[in-house]
């Protein structure tokens, strides 16, 4: 079993429609969890961080539950620049400072005119 | 702009042969970790490098080793090259403390081995 699992998609929507991603992860004992977003062959980078109390920021909205180990992201009013691969994050190194994050395979989203 | 800078951005090699991926951390930065991410996967953790030394690693061969310059810059180095190393290689920066987990990650080197 993967460490972390998602559904690779394509999610294709049109524009203005809401989404929503899922994830598991394995390890009960992780830290901490993050979405990413990575366009086409470039760096990942930092969507956001995810907690258990849920967290938004503008149209995204990212929500944890550790009972279920499972992570979610919630994307409202689709735009076309939403268009990528977000991947589902999560960091195993314990809270020492070390940084071992897992990522899923990715999901990807296309949103269409 | 991270402030992580890779180099080169891309490379072709033969199997068999050795290659020497670069990295230049972001000005502050005292950690380095580097990821390995094939076409359609997620980015697989290589190792993380802490004040020059080696602090964890993931399921990777010797082959892959690595190394830390008091600078923070840091190197890939693979050994004996095989066709499935063929992948993007992404290095990410970061200045450890006990809450702080962001990383900041560079664009990547695109290693294509034929």
């Amino acid at each position: 079993r993967k460490e972390v699992e998602q559904d690779p998609g394509p999610f294709n929507v049109p524009e203005g429609a809401t989404v929503a991603f899922n994830c598991t992860y394995s390890n009960s004992a992780s830290q901490s969890f993050f979405w990413y977003r990575q366009d086409c062959r470039k760096e990942p980078k930092l969507l956001m961080s995810v907690y258990s109390s849920g967290n938004e920021d503008g149209r995204f909205t990212a929500q944890l539950n550790r009972a279920s180990q499972y992570i979610s992201l919630l994307i409202r009013d689709s735009k076309l620049s939403d268009s990528a691969t977000y991947l589902c994050v999560v960091n195993t190194g314990g809270n020492t400072g070390f940084q071992k994050l897992v990522f899923g395979t990715g999901t990807r989203l296309l949103v269409s005119p | 702009e991270t402030g992580v800078t890779q180099s080169p951005t891309h490379l072709i090699k033969t199997r068999g042969q050795q290659v020497t991926l670069r990295c230049s951390s972001q000005s502050g930065h005292n950690t380095v970790s580097w990821y390995q991410q094939a076409l359609g996967q997620g980015p697989q953790f290589i190792f993380q490098y802490y004040r020059e030394e080696e602090n964890g690693r993931g399921n990777f061969p010797p082959r892959f080793s690595g190394l830390q310059f008091p600078n923070y810059s840091s190197e890939l180095n693979v050994n004996a090259l095989e066709l499935d190393d063929s992948a993007l290689y992404l290095c990410a920066s970061s200045y450890r403390t006990e809450n702080n987990e962001k990383l900041f990650f560079g664009s990547g080197t695109q290693l294509s081995v034929l």
